[in-house]
């Protein structure tokens, strides 16, 4: 099984609809991210967390939160999709400590479609 | 503001032959930079990593060559085989001020390595 596992790994929606994507991982890390990728663009941080009780938004936040319900699960919702949300959506854990670098480890991939 | 530049978007290169990929930098507080690798259909994998307070770090074919005062790096893998081509994202962070857990991605650079 994978590390960090994403799903769905693929999903069609209308504009409008409430989409979540959720992720699970098995590191054991307590930080956890949500990153989306666009065509010709670099991942950018949409939020992240530290620990259960410690979320965060990213530099692309607006339209999007977050859930993390335990510290191996955190999911992102789209309360409201809209087609400038099409984009390949990543998570990602680590156990950074604040110190050296921060080695992230993603999971496959969700990517979503908003018609 | 794009902080991580990968100015060129693709390379091609012959197997055996050295790829070069180059990413350069505007923030001056990046204290730590980072490559990942990604192929279609997965996630980003961390590939090499390297510390502003060296210049140089090596692990098997894989070489990532830092100048500080120009802003710039580079990965070189020597030598390329076909199993390399993927896209190659740069990503720095700072070391300080609290958000040394926040990596800034490149746009990425597409290497095909040719049999």
């Amino acid at each position: 099984d994978a590390d960090v596992t994403q799903t769905p790994r693929n999903r069609i929606t209308k504009t409008g609809k409430r989409i979540m994507l959720e992720c699970s991982q098995t590191k054991g890390h307590d930080r956890m991210y949500w990153y989306r990728q666009d065509p010709g663009l670099g991942l950018r941080l949409i939020y992240y967390s530290f620990d259960v009780k410690d979320i965060n938004k990213g530099e692309i936040s607006d339209g999007y939160s977050v859930s993390r319900q335990a510290q191996a699960k955190f999911s992102l919702s789209l309360e409201s999709a809209i087609p400038n949300q099409t984009a390949l959506y990543f998570c990602a854990t680590s156990d950074f400590q604040g110190t050296g670098a921060n080695v992230l480890t993603f999971g496959a991939g969700s990517r979503l479609t908003v018609l | 503001d794009q902080q991580v530049k990968q100015n060129s978007p693709s390379l091609s290169v012959q197997e055996g032959r050295i790829s070069i990929l180059n990413c350069d930098y505007t923030n001056s507080m990046f204290d730590y930079f980072l490559w990942y690798k990604k192929y279609p259909a997965e996630g980003p994998t961390f590939l090499i990593s390297i510390s502003s307070i060296k210049d140089k770090n090596e692990d098997g074919r894989f070489t990532v060559f830092l100048n500080k005062s120009a802003k710039h790096l580079s990965l070189h893998i020597v030598p390329s085989q076909p199993g390399d081509s993927a896209v190659y994202f740069c990503a720095a962070s700072p070391n300080s001020g609290g958000s040394n857990y926040k990596l800034t991605f490149g746009k990425g650079t597409l290497l095909t390595v040719n049999p």
